[in-house]
């Protein structure tokens, strides 16, 4: 079946560490995308990516990065900078303005 | 920049009463997407509007899109257990990027 995956499920981060979030499509989507949601928030976009090799900033960019080298992948880094990590960390992709297909998420904790 | 907001945050029922969530743009989309959130879950797409004054049903779940396009609500009868969750709005801005906007959110609970 087609869909998205992210992993891991859950992750945990000591104070001062880069880490990478992975997400993985095989519906042949262009667009994939990148949301941060924290307790009882809505989504906040982070990163974008319309086509491979190239990729936006979305409205909470700082202290994270991605790479676009293949269409099927879009991984994440959390990098030290960021400060506040802990949340839950939602992929998703899509074809043109169709509706989203999310993955189930990362759950990034700071320890 | 631009704001979708929904109405209420939260809403409790009966299970068996109805329920709506209002969405509002502060300018005019070119769709209207919705999505459902279980507690502890993804996103789901439920439906996309395009067109201005359109309604689209899925069971108990009315949807309309505003005439100006600023707008949006989904209406649920008889509210069911499985009904609980977090329903987001969104919609796409038109511009350059297409992004699309999603609102607030609104959580419902539903009690038997």
């Amino acid at each position: 079946d087609g869909g998205i995956t992210q992993s891991p499920k859950y992750l945990f981060r000591k104070e001062g560490q880069n880490v990478t979030l992975s997400c993985e499509q095989n519906l042949n989507h262009d667009a994939m995308y990148w949301y941060r949601q924290d307790p009882g928030q809505g989504l906040r976009l982070i990163y974008y990516s319309q086509i491979v090799n190239d990729f936006q900033k979305g409205d909470i960019a700082e202290g994270y990065s991605v790479s676009r080298e293949k269409k099927e992948s879009f991984p994440l880094t959390v990098t030290s900078a960021q400060k506040n990590p802990t949340a839950f960390y939602l992929c998703a992709s899509t074809f043109g303005t169709y509706g989203y297909t999310f993955g189930s998420g990362t759950r990034l904790t700071v320890v | 920049g631009q704001q979708v907001m929904q109405i209420p945050q939260y809403q409790h029922v009966q299970e068996g009463e109805d329920f709506t969530t209002y969405c509002n743009s502060s300018t005019t989309l070119s769709n209207i997407q919705w999505y459902k959130q279980r507690p502890g879950g993804h996103p789901v797409f439920l439906i996309q509007l395009v067109k201005s004054g359109e309604v689209k049903k899925q069971k108990r779940l009315t949807f309309q899109f505003g005439e100006a396009k600023k707008n949006s609500s989904l209406h649920i009868t008889a509210t069911q257990t499985t009904d609980v969750g977090t329903y987001f709005c969104a919609g796409h801005d038109g511009g350059a990027t297409n992004k699309l906007i999603f609102g607030t959110g609104t959580l419902l609970a539903v009690q038997p």
